[in-house]
């Protein structure tokens, strides 16, 4: 299948600092890219949707002035965590649909992005 | 979007089948139905996907009844390192995927 790599794979930074997190669709292009959070023991949490060329979708409660989410080609979208605080310490997966139209409707995830915040 | 509802967590032990039941009622036609697995600290993982009926691959069977308004995992003769936690998620070719609480399954010795 598909792969999708993110990069850090765990990053400590101090509060007031931005942080980047690089989500890349390595063997296939993908216009639509999504990214979640999830904090320890509960599910995803559905962020933002990230659209090539075009300004993120963001869900209601995540304040797009503090996640910037920057999808400059096919192949890559990044979310930076502006001023970050202990709070926004969690677990950052991002994923990406294969809309090639081959094989099944799956959405492949990345693995994941451990921030945190000291 | 259909919301989706699963048991909170199951515990099995090594070797038996597991069958984790996944309810959606409000599933619209262009919806299929997909199942992620998810071990601590790593991005889920695609476990298998359906429509209708039933599907089977090399590590799991989806079964799908006519009204469509709920699905089964089957997990054959599962092992330690089936330990994870299990998502039901519906949705079309294009939409979003929003996750559910998922079941947490424990197998043990």
């Amino acid at each position: 299948g598909a792969v999708v790599s993110q990069h850090p794979s765990r990053v400590i930074c101090k509060s007031g600092t931005s942080v980047k997190i690089e989500c890349r669709s390595l063997d296939f292009q993908a216009t639509t890219m999504f990214w979640y959070r999830q904090f320890p023991k509960q599910s995803l949490m559905l962020m933002a949707t990230s659209n090539e060329g075009s300004k993120a979708t963001y869900e209601q409660g995540v304040e797009k002035d503090k996640f910037l989410i920057n999808h400059a080609s096919l192949t890559l979208s990044t979310l930076t965590v502006t001023s970050a605080h202990p709070e926004d310490s969690s677990f950052y997966i991002c994923s990406a649909r294969d809309f090639s139209g081959q094989g099944e409707n799956e959405q492949f995830f990345g693995p994941g992005t451990r921030l945190t915040v000291l | 979007l259909a919301k989706t509802t699963q048991p909170i967590s199951m515990d099995s032990y090594e070797g038996q089948e597991v069958n984790i039941t996944c309810s959606h009622n409000n599933i619209a036609t262009n919806d299929y139905i997909t199942w992620y697995q998810q071990f601590p600290s790593q991005g889920p993982r695609f476990i298998i996907q359906g429509y209708k009926t039933k599907v089977t691959n090399e590590v799991a069977s989806l079964f799908i009844p006519a009204d469509r308004k709920s699905s089964t995992l089957s997990l054959p003769r599962v092992s330690l390192s089936d330990t994870a936690v299990y998502y039901c998620l519906v949705g079309d070719w294009i939409g979003d995927m929003r996750f559910g609480a998922g079941t947490r399954l424990t197998v043990k010795p």
